[in-house]
């Protein structure tokens, strides 16, 4: 069962303009986390963010969840070529046991 | 170096052939996790394993099978039982710390059936 959504499944954009990903999520979690994958690759953690938290930065990445709506969204600015890649949001790991993969947003920046 | 090593990078399988995909990590992490992930979709979870000598299936366990005798080594086996087996292998790891549980992932094997 698929734990994420993230919408769009895909995107693409011109280097400079920012990109917006959604994720949502079913169950109750503690923390929601965002991951980039190249084409190939094995995932790269980006960013964390918990259950009581409603915002987080880090560098160009901004990530928001609402846990009322069950949701996150993940927001790049000023892109560039080099965040073209897949895009996923994840629940669950650690403790809560197994850890969830939505099935992804692609990103293509063009230059 | 800290992280985790998955191997052969690339595996062919003839029909009705076993086949063991190798993932070692040396970060000391707990959780283990093994995914499935074909073309153009999102990872899904074959097993995962919080401890020593423990697993759990994931959503499609079925045709795999997997052993944790060491707290690094988590090996998933692909038995002749999984009928449509070519895809991208992805191994995690990841530890919970003060509420965090970032994982960490190996840089996969393809797998291809022959």
């Amino acid at each position: 069962s698929q734990q994420g959504e993230e919408d769009p499944q895909a995107l693409s954009i011109q280097e400079g303009e920012n990109a917006t990903m959604n994720c949502s999520y079913k169950t109750s979690i503690n923390n929601l986390q965002w991951y980039r994958q190249n084409s190939g690759r094995g995932l790269v953690h980006l960013i964390l963010i918990r259950s009581n938290e409603r915002e987080k930065h880090s560098g160009r990445l901004r990530v928001t969840l609402d846990t009322s709506k069950k949701s996150s969204s993940l927001l790049i600015t000023a892109s560039r070529a080099a965040d073209t890649a897949s895009y996923f949001c994840a629940t669950g790991g650690g403790s809560q046991g197994n850890l969830i993969f939505g099935k992804g947003t692609k990103l293509s920046v063009k230059p | 170096d800290g992280g985790i090593t998955q191997s052969p990078k690339y595996l062919f399988r003839k029909e009705g052939q076993n086949v063991t995909l190798s993932c070692e990590q040396n970060l000391n992490h707990d959780a283990m996790y093994w995914y499935r992930q074909d073309p153009g979709q999102g990872l899904r979870l074959i097993y995962y394993s919080q401890i020593v000598n423990d697993f759990q299936k994931g959503d499609i366990a079925e045709g795999y099978s997997v052993s944790r005798e060491k707290k690094e080594s988590f090996p998933l086996t692909v038995t002749s039982a999984q009928k449509n087996p070519t895809a991208f292998y992805l191994c995690a790891s990841s530890i919970e710390l003060r509420g965090r549980a970032e994982a960490f992932f190996g840089q996969g094997t393809r797998l291809t059936v022959v």
